[in-house]
């Protein structure tokens, strides 16, 4: 069993849909949670994190965090075209010490206009 | 949000020559960095975490001759793929964390083609 477990689709929605991405995880040391937006042949670019449990709101972007049941989840209100990109979920333990990254596989998402 | 440099974006050798790719956090201070390559349609492969002003320390299966590292200051790593042969052909990715944060930001990335 991997340790962070992402269903890489590919998901298509329509324009305007909200859309819900997904990571389960099996370390509950993990206590960093990132979701990052990747367009192709580009670096990852850094949309959300969270820092234990909890919600977090940035624009039409909400990230939350149930470490109860080691699921986090991404949700895209108001999807655009230009939100169509492969988001990857990452989290990691501690700063000092364990600083590696976590990645789930990515998941593919296309917003149909 | 952070700033890291990657450069450069893309570049073509010759099989048997050096490359050198550089990453840069503009920024802040990055004490620690990393090194990821990805392949097409796969998710990224730490290579080495790169500690300013010591030895960088490399992933199992990563050969650390071939792949030089040196973090020489709080805001500049580099990578440096030696006599580099076809298979080393990739996207090679940075990122520097902030010393406050266990975050990483990532740069642009490098497209390696080795002819």
């Amino acid at each position: 069993q991997k340790e962070v477990e992402q269903d890489p689709g590919p998901l298509s929605v329509p324009e305007g849909a909200i859309v819900s991405l997904n990571c389960t995880y099996s370390n509950s040391a993990f206590q960093y949670f990132m979701w990052y937006r990747q367009y192709s042949r580009k670096g990852p670019e850094l949309l959300m994190y969270t820092y234990s449990s909890g919600n977090k709101e940035d624009g039409r972007f909400t990230a939350q965090v149930d470490k109860s049941s080691k699921y986090i989840s991404l949700f895209i209100r108001d999807s655009q075209p230009s939100d169509s990109a492969t988001y990857l979920c990452a989290m990691s333990a501690v700063n000092f010490g364990n600083e590696k990254l976590t990645f789930g596989t990515g998941t593919r998402l296309t917003i149909i206009p | 949000g952070a700033v890291v440099s990657q450069h450069p974006s893309w570049v073509i050798c010759k099989s048997g020559t050096s490359v050198k790719i550089e990453c840069r956090s503009l920024d802040f201070q990055a004490t620690t960095m990393f090194w990821y390559r990805q392949f097409p349609k796969q998710s990224l492969m730490l290579m080495a975490t790169s500690n300013e002003g010591s030895k960088a320390t490399y992933e199992q299966g990563v050969e650390k001759d071939k792949f030089l590292i040196n973090h020489a200051s709080l805001t500049l790593s580099t990578l440096t793929v030696t006599s580099a042969h076809p298979e080393d052909s990739s996207f090679y990715i940075c990122s520097a964390k902030r010393d406050t944060q266990n975050i990483q930001y990532f740069g642009a990335g490098t497209r390696l083609s080795v002819l």
